[in-house]
């Protein structure tokens, strides 16, 4: 059975700093890993996919690592910005369905 | 906008009246998905659809619950004598369908459901 666990669960960071979220998943055989953004009572919108042959992806601020030995990804936002505040998700592909972490909801301080 | 469409976007309702939800996936998209997420979680996969075929349910989705998808273009999601408990964001995701390893799934905007 696969979990998807993400570390902390909130985050309040001072505006400019750079910052790290954590996710961890049980089951290493993972076809990609997928970040999503979701800003309060909205859906949810696709930051990053990293195909389990690679080790990371990048857009823009954001760059996403993954060790699939070791069954984590980290998402690490460069100079945070006010508009950052969300909440982010991590989630893999499990038979044709998706399984999603609790997410880390991000408060970026102005 | 990813292009998968919801209506309604809220919906409040007092307890045991029924609900429709409809869902409008990216036009070449094979695959439909209904996901439930409840106040501090992530989504949870509810059921989907290949073209017409309702593949898989979740043992979450009870018989309460019924998802049709008549013509393999749209779907809509129903229901039955609400509770409080089905109190959630209902997120509908579409798409082709091809090998799992390149298969993304786009998500809509959810339908807010509040049941009083």
């Amino acid at each position: 059975k696969q979990e998807v666990t993400q570390i902390p669960a909130a985050l309040s960071v001072p505006e400019g700093e750079n910052l790290v979220l954590n996710c961890s998943f049980t089951d290493s055989a993972i076809y990609n890993l997928q970040w999503f953004r979701q800003d309060p009572g909205k859906g949810l919108t696709s930051l990053l996919l990293i195909q389990s042959s690679q080790r990371e992806q990048t857009s823009g601020r954001l760059n996403a690592s993954l060790d699939k030995s070791s069954g984590r990804s980290t998402l690490y936002i460069a100079a945070s910005q006010p508009g950052d505040s969300a909440t982010y998700l991590c989630a893999v592909p499990r038979d044709d369905k998706i399984i999603f972490g609790k997410g880390t909801r991000l408060h970026i301080l102005p | 906008d990813t292009g998968v469409s919801q209506d309604p976007r809220h919906k409040i309702t007092k307890r045991g009246q029924n609900v429709t939800f409809r869902c409008d996936p990216i036009s070449e998209h094979n695959r439909l998905y209904w996901y439930r997420q409840t106040l501090g979680q992530g989504p949870e996969f509810l059921t989907y659809f290949q073209n017409e075929a309702q593949l898989e349910k979740s043992r979450l989705l009870s018989d309460r619950f019924s998802a049709e998808r008549p013509k393999g273009s749209f779907s809509t999601l129903e229901i039955q004598r609400t509770e409080q408990g089905d109190s959630a964001m209902y997120l509908c995701a579409s798409s082709f369908g091809g090998f799992p390893s390149t298969d993304t799934q786009y998500f809509g905007p959810g339908t807010r459901l509040t049941v009083l």
